[in-house]
């Protein structure tokens, strides 16, 4: 069971938006703005998405946005495209005997 | 460009040992934690664990339902990270992977593409 809780799955249509959830805790995900997401597409490694809850690396596109509400965070994915068929997992940290805390993952359909 | 490549997965049986390396170029290795985690078949991402520069000791953390099996050492010399899988039950069946990371603020900036690892008699 993981930490972190997230939908197993989420879809949508091309060019319409999405919302994936990650559910946590005061100690986690509502103690800290440490909140992160990643994409992964099977067969390759993970990419990050999303850092410090809402900001995105060089070269991630703006369609990706996160945000946090309490002890929720949110990755909202807009305009979908086919390309964003993958898998999202979440992490926060948990404090100093609980460093790395990650989400079920979340399995995304483009329709 | 920053790279980590994962190698060393094998087919094993249980009980059996193995060590995992990733190799790194891109970064200057001395500054920078390395993390693994892993991906059993049909199941998500589990973090391993990670360790610390050597100007934080080359400490180690690990998940708690492995750190007493999982050995995770580092190389700064060869830019290598390696991960020692010891007492293997088909359980740790997966692909693993090593991530630069975690940062200051608590994420994993660049992964490999990961080694698969099969424990089976």
């Amino acid at each position: 069971q993981s930490a972190l809780t997230q939908p197993p799955s989420a879809s949508g249509s091309p060019g319409q938006s999405v919302t994936i959830s990650c559910t946590g805790t005061s100690s986690d995900v509502g103690g800290y703005n440490y909140v992160s997401w990643y994409q992964h597409h099977p067969g390759q490694g993970p990419k990050l998405l999303i850092y410090e809850v809402s900001k995105r690396p060089s070269g991630v596109p703006d369609r990706f946005s996160g945000s946090k509400s309490g002890a929720t965070a949110s990755l909202t994915v807009s305009g979908l495209q086919a390309e964003d068929e993958a898998d999202y997992y979440c992490n926060s940290y948990g404090g100093f005997n609980n460093f790395v805390v990650f989400g079920g993952g979340t399995k995304l359909t483009v329709l | 460009e920053v790279q980590l490549v994962e190698s060393g997965g094998d087919l094993v049986p249980p009980g059996r040992s193995l060590r995992l390396s990733c190799t790194t170029s891109g970064f200057i290795f001395r500054y920078y934690p390395i993390s693994w985690f892993r991906q059993a078949p049909g199941k998500g991402l589990e973090w391993v664990g990670f360790i610390r520069s050597h100007a934080y000791g080359a400490t180690t953390e690990y998940a708690a339902s492995l750190k007493d099996r999982f050995i995770i050492s580092r190389d700064d010399s060869y830019g290598v990270a390696y991960l020692q899988l010891n007492s293997l039950e088909t359980e740790d069946t997966a692909v693993y992977f090593c991530t630069r990371g975690p940062t200051a603020t608590h994420y994993f900036d660049y992964w490999g593409q990961g080694t698969l690892v099969t424990v089976s008699s």
